[in-house]
Protein backbone atom coordinates (compact mmCIF):
# COMPACT_ATOMS: atom_id res chain seq x y z
CA UNK A 1 0.00 0.00 0.00
CA UNK A 2 1.21 3.41 -0.85
CA UNK A 3 0.25 4.90 2.13
CA UNK A 4 -1.89 7.84 3.21
CA UNK A 5 -2.20 10.17 0.43
CA UNK A 6 -2.23 13.46 0.31
CA UNK A 7 -2.82 16.69 -2.24
CA UNK A 8 -1.61 19.37 -3.02
CA UNK A 9 2.01 18.81 -1.08
CA UNK A 10 2.27 22.62 -0.89
CA UNK A 11 -0.26 25.12 -1.44
CA UNK A 12 0.18 29.17 -1.40
CA UNK A 13 -2.96 31.33 -1.91
CA UNK A 14 -4.03 34.96 -0.92
CA UNK A 15 -6.35 35.44 1.61
CA UNK A 16 -9.88 35.51 0.84
CA UNK A 17 -9.29 32.17 -1.86
CA UNK A 18 -11.21 28.95 -1.23
CA UNK A 19 -8.43 26.06 -0.06
CA UNK A 20 -9.40 22.19 -0.87
CA UNK A 21 -7.00 19.88 0.58
CA UNK A 22 -7.56 16.15 -0.43
CA UNK A 23 -6.51 12.79 1.25
CA UNK A 24 -6.60 9.18 0.59
CA UNK A 25 -6.66 7.34 3.31
CA UNK A 26 -4.95 3.38 3.33
CA UNK A 27 -7.53 0.87 1.94
CA UNK A 28 -9.62 -0.80 4.38
CA UNK A 29 -9.15 1.85 7.11
CA UNK A 30 -12.26 2.82 8.78
CA UNK A 31 -11.47 5.84 9.97
CA UNK A 32 -10.17 8.89 9.43
CA UNK A 33 -8.59 12.33 10.73
CA UNK A 34 -7.78 15.76 9.85
CA UNK A 35 -5.15 17.51 11.42
CA UNK A 36 -3.38 20.62 11.78
CA UNK A 37 0.07 21.67 13.08
CA UNK A 38 1.24 24.71 13.72
CA UNK A 39 4.31 26.11 15.66
CA UNK A 40 2.45 28.11 18.33
CA UNK A 41 0.11 25.54 18.84
CA UNK A 42 1.06 21.84 18.02
CA UNK A 43 -0.80 19.20 16.89
CA UNK A 44 -4.29 19.95 16.58
CA UNK A 45 -7.06 17.21 15.96
CA UNK A 46 -9.63 19.07 13.97
CA UNK A 47 -12.10 16.57 13.16
CA UNK A 48 -12.29 12.59 12.18
CA UNK A 49 -14.87 10.17 10.91
CA UNK A 50 -15.86 6.70 11.31
CA UNK A 51 -17.34 4.12 7.92
CA UNK A 52 -17.60 8.02 6.45
CA UNK A 53 -19.22 9.78 8.74
CA UNK A 54 -18.36 12.26 10.84
CA UNK A 55 -18.19 11.33 14.72
CA UNK A 56 -16.49 14.67 16.16
CA UNK A 57 -15.61 17.77 14.41
CA UNK A 58 -15.43 19.60 17.73
CA UNK A 59 -11.80 21.11 16.89
CA UNK A 60 -12.81 22.47 13.78
CA UNK A 61 -11.70 26.24 14.60
CA UNK A 62 -14.82 27.89 12.88
CA UNK A 63 -17.44 27.98 10.04
CA UNK A 64 -14.86 28.56 7.51
CA UNK A 65 -13.88 25.24 7.80
CA UNK A 66 -15.60 22.16 6.00
CA UNK A 67 -14.46 18.39 5.92
CA UNK A 68 -16.62 15.75 3.88
CA UNK A 69 -15.62 11.90 3.05
CA UNK A 70 -18.03 11.00 0.61
CA UNK A 71 -16.50 7.27 0.07
CA UNK A 72 -13.99 5.43 2.22
CA UNK A 73 -11.22 6.08 -0.29
CA UNK A 74 -11.32 10.07 -0.35
CA UNK A 75 -11.96 12.85 2.07
CA UNK A 76 -11.52 16.80 1.63
CA UNK A 77 -10.95 19.62 3.91
CA UNK A 78 -12.22 23.13 2.67
CA UNK A 79 -11.23 26.34 4.51
CA UNK A 80 -13.20 29.21 2.41
CA UNK A 81 -12.37 32.11 2.68
CA UNK A 82 -8.77 31.37 4.21
CA UNK A 83 -7.23 33.71 6.20
CA UNK A 84 -3.32 34.01 7.23
CA UNK A 85 -3.75 32.89 10.29
CA UNK A 86 -4.82 29.32 8.19
CA UNK A 87 -1.02 28.88 7.65
CA UNK A 88 -0.09 24.96 8.79
CA UNK A 89 0.67 21.97 8.50
CA UNK A 90 -2.57 20.01 7.73
CA UNK A 91 -2.20 16.26 7.73
CA UNK A 92 -4.66 13.53 7.01
CA UNK A 93 -4.51 9.93 9.30
CA UNK A 94 -6.18 6.97 9.07
CA UNK A 95 -6.65 4.13 11.00
CA UNK A 96 -8.07 0.66 11.65
CA UNK A 97 -7.97 -0.78 15.30
CA UNK A 98 -6.25 1.74 16.51
CA UNK A 99 -2.75 2.53 15.35
CA UNK A 100 -2.81 6.01 12.99
CA UNK A 101 -0.93 5.81 9.90
CA UNK A 102 -0.32 9.51 8.85
CA UNK A 103 0.09 11.00 5.56
CA UNK A 104 3.04 13.53 4.58
CA UNK A 105 0.61 16.45 5.25
CA UNK A 106 -0.35 19.66 3.01
CA UNK A 107 1.89 22.91 3.65
CA UNK A 108 -0.61 26.01 3.60
CA UNK A 109 0.65 29.56 3.44
CA UNK A 110 -2.09 32.10 3.37
CA UNK A 111 -0.73 35.40 2.09
CA UNK B 1 -9.27 12.93 29.32
CA UNK B 2 -6.41 11.68 30.47
CA UNK B 3 -3.42 14.45 29.99
CA UNK B 4 0.32 13.44 29.20
CA UNK B 5 3.34 15.16 30.60
CA UNK B 6 6.76 14.99 28.92
CA UNK B 7 10.25 16.45 29.47
CA UNK B 8 10.50 19.41 26.46
CA UNK B 9 13.90 17.94 25.36
CA UNK B 10 16.09 14.73 25.73
CA UNK B 11 20.04 14.43 24.43
CA UNK B 12 20.95 11.21 23.55
CA UNK B 13 24.52 9.87 22.74
CA UNK B 14 24.61 7.89 19.62
CA UNK B 15 24.60 3.94 20.11
CA UNK B 16 23.06 4.67 23.75
CA UNK B 17 19.88 3.96 25.08
CA UNK B 18 16.95 6.55 24.74
CA UNK B 19 14.72 6.30 27.65
CA UNK B 20 11.81 8.96 26.82
CA UNK B 21 9.47 8.98 30.42
CA UNK B 22 6.09 10.32 30.46
CA UNK B 23 3.40 10.96 33.27
CA UNK B 24 0.11 9.90 32.62
CA UNK B 25 -1.24 9.88 36.37
CA UNK B 26 -4.91 10.79 35.53
CA UNK B 27 -5.17 7.68 33.24
CA UNK B 28 -8.26 5.44 33.16
CA UNK B 29 -8.39 1.69 33.17
CA UNK B 30 -9.33 1.32 29.59
CA UNK B 31 -6.98 3.83 28.06
CA UNK B 32 -3.98 3.11 25.85
CA UNK B 33 -0.82 4.94 25.63
CA UNK B 34 0.48 5.45 22.21
CA UNK B 35 4.02 6.58 21.27
CA UNK B 36 4.49 8.46 17.94
CA UNK B 37 7.36 10.12 17.07
CA UNK B 38 7.54 13.22 14.30
CA UNK B 39 10.73 13.81 12.48
CA UNK B 40 11.31 16.99 11.06
CA UNK B 41 8.67 18.07 8.00
CA UNK B 42 7.04 14.54 8.04
CA UNK B 43 4.11 13.01 9.42
CA UNK B 44 4.27 11.57 13.19
CA UNK B 45 5.24 7.99 12.60
CA UNK B 46 3.12 5.30 15.06
CA UNK B 47 6.22 3.53 17.40
CA UNK B 48 4.31 1.53 19.82
CA UNK B 49 1.34 1.11 22.55
CA UNK B 50 0.03 -0.86 25.17
CA UNK B 51 -2.01 -0.74 28.43
CA UNK B 52 -0.85 -2.71 30.98
CA UNK B 53 1.60 -4.91 30.10
CA UNK B 54 5.35 -4.17 28.68
CA UNK B 55 5.23 -4.05 24.97
CA UNK B 56 8.19 -4.21 22.47
CA UNK B 57 8.56 -3.94 18.98
CA UNK B 58 11.56 -3.95 16.22
CA UNK B 59 11.83 -0.30 17.02
CA UNK B 60 11.39 0.30 20.42
CA UNK B 61 10.20 -1.01 24.26
CA UNK B 62 7.70 0.52 26.22
CA UNK B 63 7.62 0.03 29.74
CA UNK B 64 4.24 1.28 31.83
CA UNK B 65 4.03 0.83 35.96
CA UNK B 66 1.90 -1.24 37.65
CA UNK B 67 -0.45 1.53 38.81
CA UNK B 68 -0.10 2.99 34.91
CA UNK B 69 0.33 6.40 35.41
CA UNK B 70 3.75 6.94 34.03
CA UNK B 71 5.47 4.99 31.25
CA UNK B 72 8.74 4.81 29.71
CA UNK B 73 10.23 4.20 25.62
CA UNK B 74 13.14 2.65 25.20
CA UNK B 75 15.41 3.25 22.16
CA UNK B 76 17.64 0.66 23.15
CA UNK B 77 20.27 1.97 20.61
CA UNK B 78 20.03 5.42 19.23
CA UNK B 79 20.72 5.96 16.02
CA UNK B 80 20.95 10.18 14.47
CA UNK B 81 18.15 9.19 12.76
CA UNK B 82 16.17 8.94 15.93
CA UNK B 83 16.72 12.41 16.13
CA UNK B 84 13.28 13.64 16.19
CA UNK B 85 9.45 14.97 18.47
CA UNK B 86 8.54 12.08 20.58
CA UNK B 87 4.44 12.25 21.85
CA UNK B 88 3.55 10.18 24.40
CA UNK B 89 -0.48 10.30 24.49
CA UNK B 90 -3.45 8.58 25.53
CA UNK B 91 -6.25 7.46 23.45
CA UNK B 92 -9.49 8.14 24.24
CA UNK B 93 -12.61 6.48 22.51
CA UNK B 94 -10.43 6.52 19.21
CA UNK B 95 -8.83 9.89 19.68
CA UNK B 96 -5.45 10.77 19.70
CA UNK B 97 -5.00 14.13 21.39
CA UNK B 98 -1.43 15.43 20.89
CA UNK B 99 0.95 17.01 23.36
CA UNK B 100 3.74 18.80 22.99
CA UNK B 101 5.96 15.75 23.50
CA UNK B 102 10.03 15.80 23.78
CA UNK B 103 12.29 16.87 21.19
CA UNK B 104 15.24 14.28 21.26
CA UNK B 105 18.53 14.99 19.90
CA UNK B 106 20.72 12.54 19.26
CA UNK B 107 24.11 13.48 19.05
CA UNK B 108 27.38 11.63 17.61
Amino acid sequence: DAGVIQSPRHEVTEMGQEVTLRCKPISGHDYLFWYRQTMMRGLELLIYFNNNVPIDDSGMPEDRFSAKMPNASFSTLKIQPSEPRDSAVYFCASSWGGDKYFGPGTRLTVT
Amino acid sequence: DAKTTQPPSMDCAEGRAANLPCNHSTISGNEYVYWYRQIHSQGPQYIIHGLKNNETNEMASLIITEDRKSSTLILPHATLRDTAVYYCIVRVRGKLIFGQGTELSVKP
